[in-house]
């Protein structure tokens, strides 16, 4: 079944612990996002990766990191979570656009993992 | 900058009811637009999109048609069920600046719940 898996689905921390959330697919897609998700503000980005070591900022990405050495894993890292990181994380993944002419792919989300940082 | 405006809600229906959640976007280009759906628990789902101008996107009784001239996306469904109790999102496609990544803004969701 073609999938985005995150783990842990819940999780509660206290602030400064080192966390990490993962996100796996096996759709062999070379796109992969992280998002977060709070009330009235809808999803916003927090990095993405267009492929293995290709990473970038999206538009909320202090206090998170990311790494992608495999292409069916993408990680994000908090160093030091902060209360203000507690919130709704979703993982995505699409495949590259076909060159040549522009065409969206669909992009699959993960269940999601929520977050609260005491 | 390029955003998604739509209202909020939560929006409470009979069920059969007709359905409409506004949707606008701000944006430069041409972008494509996308409607969302999230159940309870669940990560978000493609219900549809439009890629142009005056495009129609349809799926599960659902339709939303992409006006360039009133820069609008609205969600459609002529009889809702309480099975569309969900979280409906707004979004928009863009090129992202410096690559060709081309990311997806939200609007902020609407929920809608249905009772029988």
């Amino acid at each position: 079944e073609a999938q985005v898996t995150q783990n842990p689905r819940y999780l509660i921390t206290v602030t400064g612990k080192k966390l990490t959330v993962t996100c796996s697919q096996n759709m062999n897609h070379e796109y992969m996002s992280w998002y977060r998700q709070d009330p009235g503000l809808g999803l916003r980005q927090i990095y993405y990766s267009m492929n293995v070591e290709v990473t970038d900022k999206g538009d909320v990405p202090e206090g998170y990191k990311v790494s992608r050495k495999e292409k069916r894993n993408f990680p994000l890292i908090l160093e030091s979570p902060s209360p203000n990181q507690t919130s709704l994380y979703f993982c995505a993944s699409r495949s590259e656009p076909n060159p040549g002419f522009y065409s969206y792919n669909e992009q699959f989300f993960g269940p999601g993992t929520r977050l609260t940082v005491l | 900058g390029d955003s998604v405006t739509q209202m909020e809600g939560p929006v409470t229906l009979s069920e059969e009811a007709f359905l409409t959640i506004n949707c606008t976007y701000t944006a430069t280009g041409y972008p494509s637009l996308f409607w969302y759906v999230q159940y309870p628990g669940e990560g978000l789902q493609l219900l549809l999109k439009a890629t142009k101008a005056d495009d129609k996107g349809s799926n599960k009784g659902f339709e939303a048609t992409y006006r360039k001239e009133t820069t609008s996306f609205h969600l459609e469904k002529g009889s809702v069920q309480v099975s569309d109790s969900a979280v409906y999102f707004c979004a928009l496609s863009v090129q992202a600046r410096r690559t060709s990544y081309d990311k997806v803004i939200f609007g902020p969701g609407t929920s809608l719940s249905v009772i029988p």
